[in-house]
């Protein structure tokens, strides 16, 4: 199994909502990431876990809560989201922590804001 | 001056073509170099990855590093229209503890005309 695999695919909530974004691996790859990219924009690098802990968070504000309950799963609490928070949001893992080899991406949760 | 530029573009060629695809940098540090590309609505999808300066070749696809220029390139030979999507370059720096930085360009939206 070569896939980051993530749901829902498509999402809408009212900024009142709390929803949660899943993500899993069988790789056994031992980083695992979460990005947000805005249409026509690069991925942002949001949080980073390896081995199970959180190693980075890129001052993300506290609406978007991650936690990776074992080495295969990654999710993504969302509470009281704001209409700009409306983006492509994309789970990704690796072997390491930053690769060095490179990612690999889940297809994604399209989240809209309203 | 950002670490990873990259034109947007958009590149539009014709069936066939050759496309040449670039990015510079700016940070010594980065050490491996990859490229994703990325259809509409999808995840990126890691097409290749390379340490050396130098080419490396997988089928029509030729990744080309130039550390002393801080360049690197992506050749596609007889595009075709399945390879219409956004390019996005990468670069991974060693941060400490294990761990990689990854930085991305802003991506080139390429479109192959049939």
């Amino acid at each position: 199994d070569t896939e980051v695999t993530q749901t829902p695919k498509h999402l809408v909530m009212g900024m009142t909502n709390k929803k949660s974004l899943k993500c899993e691996q069988h790789m056994g790859h031992r980083a695992m990431y979460w990005y947000k990219q805005k249409a026509k924009k690069p991925p942002e690098l949001m949080f980073v876990y390896s081995y199970e802990k959180l190693s980075i968070n890129e001052s993300v504000p506290s609406r978007f809560s991650p936690e990776c309950p074992n080495s295969s799963l990654l999710n993504l609490h969302l509470h009281a989201l704001q209409p700009e928070d409306s983006a492509l949001y994309l789970c990704a893992s690796s072997q390491e922590a930053g690769g060095p080899y490179g990612y690999t991406f889940g297809s994604g949760t399209r989240l809209t804001v309203v | 001056q950002k670490e990873v530029e990259q034109d947007p573009g958009p590149l539009s060629v014709p069936e066939g073509a050759i496309v040449s695809l670039n990015c510079t940098y700016s940070n010594s540090a980065f050490q491996y170099f990859m490229w994703y590309r990325q259809y509409s609505r999808k995840g990126p999808e890691l097409l290749m990855y390379t340490y050396s300066s130098g080419n490396k070749e997988d089928g029509r696809f030729t990744a080309q590093v130039d550390k002393s220029s801080k360049y690197i390139s992506l050749f596609i030979r007889d595009s075709q229209p399945s390879d219409s999507a956004t390019y996005l370059c990468a670069m991974s720096a060693y941060s400490g503890a294990g761990s990689y930085q990854l930085t991305f360009g802003k991506g080139t939206k390429l479109s192959v005309i049939p």
